[in-house]
């Protein structure tokens, strides 16, 4: 089993381009988390989907979008990236309540 | 929603010493409460999680409390070695059925040979 795998690795915009960020997952969990992580302020939700069909903000939404594809995809999109958008990304999934399993993350730029 | 504090930011232990973390909560009804480690450049990931219905759980040299009275839980490292230095964080799940966890901001462990 892969576990989670999210593309890119790594990838560099300039201001105002476009990207979407990609998740996948094969252990058949229900809920599906986007994550930033920026240093000293930990992980922030920045949407899930708690089952496939439903898709709900977290608490940092602004100047993002999902797509909950099927049960085993949730992607992130970025309509038009700002450098306050700079960060790593994690995508994760689990079962409502239970352990979280992590991608490998995605390290954004945009300058 | 739930409200996660985690302290200290920094520890820095001697090889052998104990380390220990500790996280509040301000939801009463939270009943999920996991800890992971993130080695740099690498996932989070799960070490240890406990339970509403127990106080403390171990698997060999970790351990993890949990006071629900005082709304907090602790990571205990004992015998701490040079591959435990990473970041730890705690999650604590929002109990109004949606289940979310809110991370702690991390602690930064750097255990010295």
């Amino acid at each position: 089993n892969a576990g989670v795998t999210q593309t890119p690795k790594f990838q560099v915009l300039k201001t105002g381009q476009s990207m979407t960020l990609q998740c996948a997952q094969d252990m058949n969990h229900n809920s599906m988390y986007w994550y930033r992580q920026d240093p000293g302020m930990g992980l922030r939700l920045i949407y899930y989907s708690a089952s496939e069909g439903t898709t709900d903000k977290g608490e940092v939404p602004n100047g993002y979008n999902v797509s909950r594809l099927n049960k085993r995809e949730f992607s992130l999109r970025l309509e038009s990236a700002a450098p306050s958008q700079t960060s790593v990304y994690f995508c994760a999934s689990s079962e409502l309540g239970d352990e979280q399993y992590f991608g490998p993350g995605t390290r954004l730029t945009v300058t | 929603g739930e409200n996660v504090e985690q302290h200290p930011s920094t520890l820095s232990v001697q090889e052998g010493d104990s380390a220990v973390i500790k996280c509040t909560y301000s939801d009463s009804a939270s009943n999920y409460f996991p800890w992971y480690k993130q080695e740099l450049g690498k996932r989070p990931q799960l070490i240890i999680d406990i339970r509403s219905n127990v106080g403390e759980k171990k698997d060999q040299r970790i351990a993890v409390t949990l006071n629900k009275t005082a709304k907090h839980f602790s990571l205990h490292i004992t015998e701490t070695q040079p591959e435990d230095s990473a970041v730890y964080f705690c999650a604590a799940p929002e109990s109004g059925g949606s289940y979310i966890p809110t991370f702690g901001r991390g602690t930064s462990l750097i255990v010295h040979p």
